[in-house]
């Protein structure tokens, strides 16, 4: 599996969206992008993953750029609860998930 | 839905004793079980794949004899720590894959002391 880059910490303030960067420029073709969240001593939450167009669920949107280099993650309004370790992921479907060091998102209020 | 459950949430053991871990998947069926580990300030690190009614997949450094893993049906895979050691301690944490989906979904995690 690619390789993916994501910023070690992040703070956003309670209310506003949260814009999470990962650089994947190693991606191939038939690789998604996944993000999952761990929330403190808790197991990860799938939250979304797209192929190469934008998604939108009822918990974030998730942009591809056209080359897929590089995503986003948006979390339209941030809440206390959003507080945890968010991890980017590329994998080929029907395989294994490596998880990297994620981005720990601090939601203040 | 996709709801994966552990059992225990948390266990202490003495060191050279063994302890079984279960993971369940509630509202779906999984062919395919994943057991990770996580030790503190750490990201997860996948130690196996299992598919039911066949033997587990290790990743290379886990030791296969030492953590036995069974999915005897599609909704159930057990984890057992065989001669626990002080080193073992750590959280674990089982996903499950929808049969003919992608996504995984995530137990809440075991975290395992040994004395």
């Amino acid at each position: 599996d690619a390789k993916t880059t994501q910023p070690p910490s992040m703070d956003c303030a309670e209310g506003r969206a949260a814009n999470l960067p990962c650089n994947h420029s190693t991606i191939s073709g038939n690789e998604y992008v996944y993000w999952y969240r761990q929330i403190h001593s808790q197991g990860p939450q799938y939250i979304i993953h797209g192929l190469k167009n934008n998604e939108t669920n009822e918990m974030a949107s998730l942009i591809i750029t056209e080359d897929r280099k590089s995503s986003t993650l948006i979390l339209p309004h941030a809440t206390l609860r959003d507080t945890a370790v968010y991890y980017c992921i590329v994998r080929v479907n029907d395989y294994k998930l490596s998880f990297g060091a994620g981005t720990t998102v601090t939601v203040r209020a | 839905g996709a709801v994966v459950s552990q059992h225990p949430s948390w266990v202490i053991c003495k060191s050279g004793t063994s302890v079984k871990i279960e993971c369940r998947s509630l509202d779906f069926q999984a062919t395919t079980m994943f057991w990770y580990r996580q030790f503190p300030k750490q990201s997860l690190m996948l130690m196996a794949t299992s598919n039911e009614g066949s033997k587990a997949t290790y990743e290379q450094g886990v030791e296969k004899d030492k953590f036995l893993i069974n999915h005897a049906s599609l909704t159930l895979s057990t984890l057992t720590v065989t001669s626990a050691h002080p080193e073992d301690s750590s959280f674990y944490i089982c996903s499950a894959q929808l049969a003919g989906g992608y996504e995984q979904y995530f137990g809440p995690g075991t975290r395992l002391t040994v004395t």
